[in-house]
């Protein structure tokens, strides 16, 4: 069965430290692997993407991710935090074989504190 | 180039009553899914359209059902409304070529069930 996994609910980072939450994922097709960012009361906004090749991808206000396929995950992180990226992070996981259907994970609620 | 639209922006309905929502997909694409983000969850897959049919479905009960215009705008319906169907009701939309994997979120309707 499909499944993506954040186990991080909530994190707090200092604004200038890094950040990373993870993300893991279980699908039986060779997956696509997104990010997605939520502000309150907002829609999702993808931050970056992996379909293939290049493990390590660079997305927008910048984010980065690495897929690793021994782990079955895919990363999210930034050197360092501004007080604008708290809210909440998604992973979401698709294929083209299965109509593109996403599984999103629970989420990630990022706090940001000066 | 508008991206995807979606109306109305909040809704307050009483159990039992039924509720239409409609999205209007970015410009150029044709494959509508429909997606039920409760409070502190990640997105639920509902169901997806493509050529005016419904092509997969996620595990929700017959209350919900939709449509597909000939200009692929598409419409939720949910009936006999329960206080658990109070989400986020988020449409997102794609070009069913291939290759074209990215889906693009609207902004969501907010539907609170008393």
């Amino acid at each position: 069965a499909q499944s993506v996994t954040q186990p991080d609910i909530h994190i707090t980072v200092s604004e200038g430290a890094s950040l990373e939450l993870r993300c893991n994922y279980s699908y039986g097709a060779t997956p696509y692997l997104f990010w997605y960012v939520q502000s309150p009361g907002q829609g999702l906004q993808l931050l970056l993407k992996y379909f293939s090749g290049d493990t390590l991808v660079q997305g927008i206000k910048g984010f980065e991710a690495e897929f690793k396929r021994s782990q079955s995950s895919f990363n999210l992180r930034k050197p360092s935090v501004h007080w604008s990226d708290a809210a909440e992070y998604f992973c979401a996981v698709g294929a083209w074989n299965t109509g593109n259907q996403f599984y999103f994970g629970t989420g990630t609620s990022l706090t940001v504190i000066p | 180039d508008a991206g995807v639209t979606q109306s109305p922006t909040h809704l307050i309905k009483t159990r039992g009553q039924q509720v239409t929502l409609r999205c209007s997909p970015k410009s150029g694409h044709d494959t509508v899914s429909w997606y039920q983000q409760a409070l502190g969850q990640g997105p639920q897959f509902i169901f997806q359209y493509y050529e005016e049919e419904e092509r997969q479905r996620g595990n929700f009960p017959d209350r919900f059902s939709g449509h597909q215009f000939p200009n692929y705008s598409s419409e939720l319906n949910v009936n006999a409304l329960l206080l658990g169907d109070s989400a986020l009701y988020l449409c997102a939309s794609r070009s069913a070529g291939i290759g074209s994997n990215e889906q693009f979120f609207g902004p969501g309707t907010r539907l609170t069930v008393l």
